[in-house]
């Protein structure tokens, strides 16, 4: 997995519970992203970071906040989950050759 | 936003045989990228190509980046068991940007004993 720890690997909430999920790298890359995976979408992108406090928002960002305070952490909060958030939940991290390496997901089930 | 379409959606084939599979889309990537997902794990990195016409081996795994830089073919020979997953093609949408990969939606390749 490229030194890349999502953590939880598992996780089963209520809707309404705030969720906060932890990505973190040991190789010291710039670039990190959050993806969700859905049957028939594919993945796609939740936001990412290209530096300590740098972040923006990807193609369905919507109900979902990103902080990174440190080079190696990217952590991907849910203020108030939703059941349309139910979903395995991937963190990439990249070079400088657009090459995103990912971690093993996590998988969110929100009831 | 871009959309890359691949196909086939689902492969069922025999031990041994080869395998095709393609990715396009309606705007130009400068960068194609095929990744491998097996159950309950992340995608892995088989092949990333970076010129159009380049033609990129990785043991059993054959990928192009076609002439019009708007589609990218993997080929796997001789399949074995372990070649089950879904199979993704990526690409960035943007010329040097780091923001993030449009992906296919998969193909799931199946091996029937």
């Amino acid at each position: 997995d490229a030194g890349i720890t999502q953590s939880p690997r598992h996780k089963v909430t209520e809707t309404g519970t705030p969720v906060t999920l932890r990505c973190h790298q040991t190789e010291n890359h710039r670039y990190m992203y959050w993806y969700r995976q859905d049957p028939g979408h594919g993945l796609r992108l939740i936001h990412y970071s290209y530096g300590v406090k740098d972040t923006d928002k990807g193609e369905v960002s919507d109900g979902y906040s990103v902080s990174r305070s440190k080079t190696e952490d990217f952590l991907l909060t849910l203020e108030s989950a939703t059941s349309s958030q139910t979903s395995v939940y991937f963190c990439a991290i990249s070079d400088l050759k657009n090459i995103q390496y990912f971690g093993a997901g996590t998988r969110l089930s929100v009831l | 936003g871009q959309q890359l379409n691949q196909s086939p959606q689902s492969m069922f084939i025999q031990e041994g045989e080869d395998v095709s599979m393609n990715c396009t889309s309606s705007s130009i990537f400068n960068t194609w990228l095929w990744y491998k997902q097996d159950p309950g794990e992340g995608p892995v990195l088989l092949i990333a190509l970076y010129k159009a016409g380049e033609l990129t081996s990785n043991g059993r795994l054959t990928a192009q980046f076609g002439i019009t830089r708007k589609d990218s073919f993997l080929n796997i020979s001789a399949s074995i068991p372990s070649d089950v997953g879904i199979y993704f093609c990526a690409g960035p949408p943007k010329q040097g940007g780091a923001d993030g990969l449009t992906f296919g939606k998969g193909t799931h390749l199946i091996i029937q004993p």
